[in-house]
């Protein structure tokens, strides 16, 4: 099974910054990845799908890219209702296997 | 506006098995091309996809889970439903049902133990 890679595990970074998070995929999985925001107790919010595609609604700040193994999220300016736990999932085949998270936190 | 919503027993004991079902309203689970998942969160820990049904019929399981996992649908509640068996304290966390394209339910906490 395609094993799925984030890192960092956790980033402190300042209002402002411009974040990057990346997932590895242990094999390619084309575009087929998708990046979800789970704030403290709340529910997983779907962000962008098949890699780049923002979800409606979603700030422009958020942002996506990759294709194969290797995939980013980037935010442009950090604000600080950004404070969340990040997952990448893959979703080309099953298993639909999520990555291990990033937690982001304001410096 | 499509809704799911999970319910169930919140507390099962080891080795008994653990029953959910997701209610869609606003939306139908026969709708063409869309997955219905099912996804856990163990306390304090991340997302693990469990298994999910298409709007075929077809499903899909975990293959860490696959032997205990049986998903189904039940187009007449327009419901779909989770059964893993022989459960264990591992097995404690929060339940989430969804749809593929975003909308996911509040979650049910299903805490084993005796």
């Amino acid at each position: 099974d395609i094993q799925m890679t984030q890192s960092p595990s956790s980033l402190s970074a300042s209002v402002g910054d411009r974040v990057t998070i990346t997932c590895r995929a242990s094999q390619g999985i084309s575009n087929y990845l998708a990046w979800y925001q789970q704030k403290p107790g709340k529910v997983p919010k779907l962000l962008i799908y098949d890699a780049s595609t923002l979800q409606s609604g979603v700030p422009s700040r958020f942002s996506g890219s990759g294709s194969g193994t290797d995939f980013t999220l980037t935010i442009s300016s950090l604000q600080p209702e950004d404070v969340a736990t990040y997952y990448c999932q893959k979703h080309d085949s099953p298993p639909y296997t999520f990555g291990q998270g990033t937690k982001l936190e304001i410096k | 506006q499509l809704q799911l919503q999970e319910s169930g027993p919140g507390l099962v004991k080891p080795s008994e098995t653990l029953s959910l079902t997701c209610t869609v309203s606003g939306g139908s689970v026969s709708s063409s091309n869309y997955f219905w998942d099912w996804i856990r969160q163990p306390p304090g820990r991340g997302l693990e996809w469990i298994g999910n049904i298409y709007s075929t019929g077809s499903t899909y399981y975990n293959p860490s889970l696959k032997s205990r996992v049986t998903i189904s649908v039940d187009t007449s509640k327009n419901q779909f439903s989770l059964n893993l068996n022989s459960v264990t304290a591992a097995d404690t966390a929060v339940y989430y049902c969804a749809r593929r394209d975003g909308h996911w339910g509040q979650g049910t906490l299903v805490t084993v133990s005796s």
